[in-house]
């Protein structure tokens, strides 16, 4: 089956810190990969994504590269903000892109 | 544009009570779904509609119904609540359902069931 897991939280940072939040999966067929981002209070918003194997999404100073090698997705970014803290979601969307499968999430503090 | 948007915000219930959890999105997307979000346990899908008139089941269908009438619309019905779905509601949509298209969330209904 399809499943998505990723580093246990929650990740205190210092400001202009290196952050890796690990992800890796497990499917059936060829996903798309997706990370997405929860602010306080708010839903879920697409950070990048990267749909097929040596891809590499990016947004906002953030990056993660499509390893089919290693079914893995790791989100990187070379120098964290304060308003980067937010709640982390990698997930995957299978082939028909009839279902979309989470990962459980990363907690990210950056303090100053 | 409103985007996804949900209705209530918040929600208390009584176990054995039902109610609806409103969705709507005016971009005119095709796939809408619900999902459920528990400590721990990330996103785990409900149900999902790929077009209005057609809808199947996620993960976790258990205790809820939906219908999708129109393409705007995709209402989440409990129909006897139990204080397992106590969790925060997340409605999503997208253009297509494709594979590499990217959902569109609502900001969330938190539900308590007591």
């Amino acid at each position: 089956g399809n499943s998505v897991t990723q580093m246990e939280g929650p990740v205190t940072l210092s400001e202009e810190a290196f952050l890796t939040i690990n992800c890796t999966y497990t499917a059936t067929g060829y996903p798309s990969l997706f990370w997405y981002v929860q602010y306080p209070g708010e839903g879920l918003q697409l950070l990048l994504k990267a749909t097929k194997a040596d891809d590499k999404g990016s947004n906002k100073g953030f990056e993660a590269t499509y390893r089919k090698e290693t079914t893995s997705f790791h989100l990187e970014k070379g120098s964290v903000q304060v308003s980067d803290s937010a709640v982390y979601f990698c997930a995957l969307s299978e082939v028909t892109g009839n279902q979309f499968y989470f990962g459980t999430g990363t907690s990210l503090t950056v303090i100053p | 544009n409103a985007g996804v948007t949900q209705t209530p915000k918040f929600q208390v219930l009584k176990t054995g009570q039902s109610m609806t959890l409103q969705c709507a999105q005016d971009m005119n997307h095709e796939y809408m779904s619900w999902y459920r979000q528990d400590p721990g346990m990330g996103l785990r899908l409900i149900h999902y509609s790929v077009g209005a008139g057609i809808t199947d089941q996620g993960e976790v269908p258990n205790g809820y119904n939906v219908s999708r009438s129109t393409t705007e619309d995709f209402p989440l019905r409990l129909l006897s609540a139990a204080p397992s779905q106590t969790s925060v509601y997340f409605c999503a949509s997208s253009y297509g359902g494709g594979s590499t298209d990217t959902q569109y969330f609502g900001p969330g209904t938190r539900l308590t069931v007591l």
